[in-house]
């Protein structure tokens, strides 16, 4: 079983507020990614890392920020959180097969 | 560019019956495709993958998919669905040029009893 953790599971913010979305991996990866995804729709990527200090954007311009200072560690920063951003955030990790494990996700509520 | 289409947003069968969902891909190198599933409110847990060898692939919970490169198609089949099986289904594709996978837009089995 992978070992991908992200926390919060669920978290509701007012609007304006900064967040950071945990994620770790313990399987000693060197590509990590962050997924958004609507309720019952496809997955968009929106940032991804392939080892540490190297960030990059994804296929879907997003406001939020990533760092990879650590191998095991990706969070996602969201300055100032808009209703916009109400969506869930999935965060997965991948070994040299390309394979992905997904971490169970954050729904994000931004009122 | 590579893609994935999953055809059928949304396929119901009957319990104890054939489950098919499809996905064609285009890739202009041999590529790795995965399925994936997702459960309401979880992430994306890996169901099968196709890397090299041979074209039919048995999965977790009595799936497989076949590996047609003739038809650039990797569809899902299970032979008796059952009422766990219900969930959102995505196919993807890796990017020749390393790292990324392309998901397909997901496809959503509903099971009848």
């Amino acid at each position: 079983e992978a070992d991908i953790y992200q926390t919060p599971r669920y978290l509701v913010i007012g609007t304006g507020k900064k967040i950071t979305l945990e994620c770790s991996q313990t399987m000693g990866h060197d590509k990590m990614y962050w997924y958004q995804q609507d309720p019952g729709m496809e997955l968009h990527l929106i940032h991804y890392s392939y080892g540490v200090n190297s960030t990059e954007k994804g296929d879907l311009s997003s406001e939020s920020t990533v760092s990879r200072i650590r191998t095991e560690h990706f969070p996602l920063t969201l300055e100032s959180a808009r209703p916009s951003h109400t969506s869930q955030y999935l965060c997965a990790s991948s070994d040299f097969l390309e394979e992905q494990y997904f971490g169970p996700g954050t729904r994000l509520t931004v009122t | 560019a590579q893609s994935v289409t999953q055809l059928g947003s949304h396929v119901s069968v009957s319990e104890g019956a054939l489950v098919l969902l499809r996905c064609n891909y285009s890739s202009s190198v041999p590529p790795y495709l995965f399925w994936y599933v997702q459960y309401p409110n979880q992430g994306l847990q890996l169901l099968l993958k196709y890397t090299t060898g041979a074209t039919l692939v048995k999965g977790i919970n009595g799936f497989e998919a076949e590996f047609k490169k003739s038809e650039t198609s990797f569809h899902l089949t299970k032979p008796s669905a059952h009422m766990s099986d219900a969930a959102e289904y995505f196919c993807a594709v890796s990017d020749i040029q390393g790292g990324k996978l392309i998901f397909g837009q997901g496809t959503e089995l509903s099971v009848k009893p």
